[in-house]
This record gives C-alpha cells, sequence and structure tokens, in this order.
C-alpha cells in the first residue's frame, strides 16, 4: 500500500489549490481516505474523509466551504481543493487511508504530506 | 468539540527508562456502541504520523509490546517501558468517537 502526494504548492492569498493522492497496491474504492492538516510548529487537525466508491464525503464542520474532496476511480486518485486562501491555510497537509474491524478502525498508512505555503 | 489535553508536553528520557504520556478528553470517549475509539499516534522527525493503538489498548502491527495503553472514559495513558532511540518524536492521541475527530495537541518525547 503506497499513498503518493503531490508536491508542494506556493500560492497566493485568495487563490485556490488542488493537491493530489495517488493510492497504489489495494483496492482504491473499498476504503475511506481522510485529510489532515498539520501547521507549521502545531499539531493535527482533521478535515474530513471521502468514499471513493460513492464519492460520499464527511467534513469536519470548519472545513466546509475550505475544503472540497473528490476522488478519481480511474485514476486511484483523491483529490482536496482549498480555497479562499489565507496565512492560516499554510500547512502541511496529509492523506491517510482508514482501515476498518469489527469495533475498530484506524489510520494505517498515510501518504508523506505536501507542504502549502499561501504567501504574496 | 472534543478537547484532549496531554501531558506532559515534552519529556526527556534516559534510554531504557519508561515513560508515561496523558490523555484527558473533556468528554467521555465512550461511544454509543459501547467501543471507546481512542487511538495513539507516533511522529518521527520529519515523517508521517505512524499507528501505535487503536482503540485504547491494542497494539497494531509491528508495535512492540513496549508500548501499552490504557485508560477509560476521560484519561488514558500510554506508557513506553524500556525507551529506545527510535521511540523519539511527537505522540498524539486521537479521539474518533464524536464529530469531528480531534487529536490531541502532542507530547514530544526526547532522549537523554
Amino acid at each position: 500500500v503506497q499513498l503518493q502526494q503531490s508536491g508542494a504548492e506556493l500560492v497566493k492569498p485568495g487563490s485556490s489549490v488542488k493537491i493530489s493522492c495517488k493510492a497504489s497496491g489495494y483496492t482504491f474504492t473499498s476504503y475511506d481516505l481522510h485529510w489532515i492538516k498539520q501547521q507549521p510548529g502545531n499539531g493535527l487537525e482533521w478535515i474530513g474523509w471521502i468514499y471513493p466508491g460513492n464519492g460520499n464525503t464527511q467534513f469536519n464542520q470548519k472545513f466546509n466551504g475550505k475544503a472540497t474532496l473528490t476522488a478519481d476511480k480511474s485514476s486511484s486518485t483523491a483529490y482536496m481543493q482549498l480555497s479562499s486562501l489565507t496565512s492560516e491555510d499554510s500547512a502541511v497537509y496529509f492523506c491517510a487511508r482508514s482501515y476498518y474491524g469489527y469495533n475498530y478502525w484506524y489510520f494505517d498508512f498515510w501518504g508523506p504530506g505536501t507542504m502549502v505555503t499561501v504567501s504574496s | 468539540d472534543v478537547v484532549l489535553t496531554q501531558t506532559p508536553v515534552s519529556l526527556s528520557v534516559t534510554l531504557g527508562d519508561q515513560a508515561s504520556i496523558s490523555c484527558r478528553s473533556s468528554q467521555s470517549l465512550v461511544y454509543s456502541d459501547g467501543n471507546t475509539y481512542l487511538k495513539w499516534y507516533l511522529q518521527q522527525p520529519g515523517q508521517s504520523p505512524q499507528l501505535l493503538i487503536y482503540e485504547v489498548s491494542n497494539r497494531f502491527s509491528g508495535v512492540p509490546d513496549r508500548f501499552i495503553g490504557s485508560g477509560s472514559g476521560t484519561d488514558f495513558t500510554l506508557k513506553i517501558s524500556r525507551v529506545e532511540p527510535e521511540d523519539l518524536g511527537i505522540y498524539y492521541c486521537f479521539q474518533a468517537t464524536h464529530d469531528p475527530f480531534t487529536f490531541g495537541s502532542g507530547t514530544e518525547l526526547e532522549i537523554k
């Protein structure tokens, strides 16, 4: 199992950015993919998840309107678009696969992260 | 949102000694199905987080038995016995009982 993320982005305030998470080594449509934010020197913040099998999503309300999650089954790639960017969006963004068992679940594989820097 | 308070913020441990990290939740983490969705992750320097413990006390595949998770309700602990050099990094607790899921603020373990 591997999650490959797109490269670092330098973007201007007010613009949008779309970052990707390409999955391999497993059936892409059978597992949720979550997105997690890590601001410099700060902890981790859960953004939301997408189930590529049917496109269902669930978000941390804080990111409603900020993040859009999509998935392309043909390329086994999940995307997160962040809009109306401000300096508060400068962070490393991880994708992580969730594995579900009976009465348990966890993030078992993580991407390496994509750094997004918002600066004029 | 559920706030997870981790203590200490940092700790310095001699190789071979024990380390203990506390994670206290602002609400009970027992879900309506009776399970407690509290996990522990370690983020080594420059790396993505990696799973250590899920659902309070279950070690993930390949995690040494030096790592022991315990607790219930709102109080949880991760104990690391016989600390080794590769244990350094930031430890996070994570709850998936309540929406939105939240992480603790992290505990940085350094080796003396």
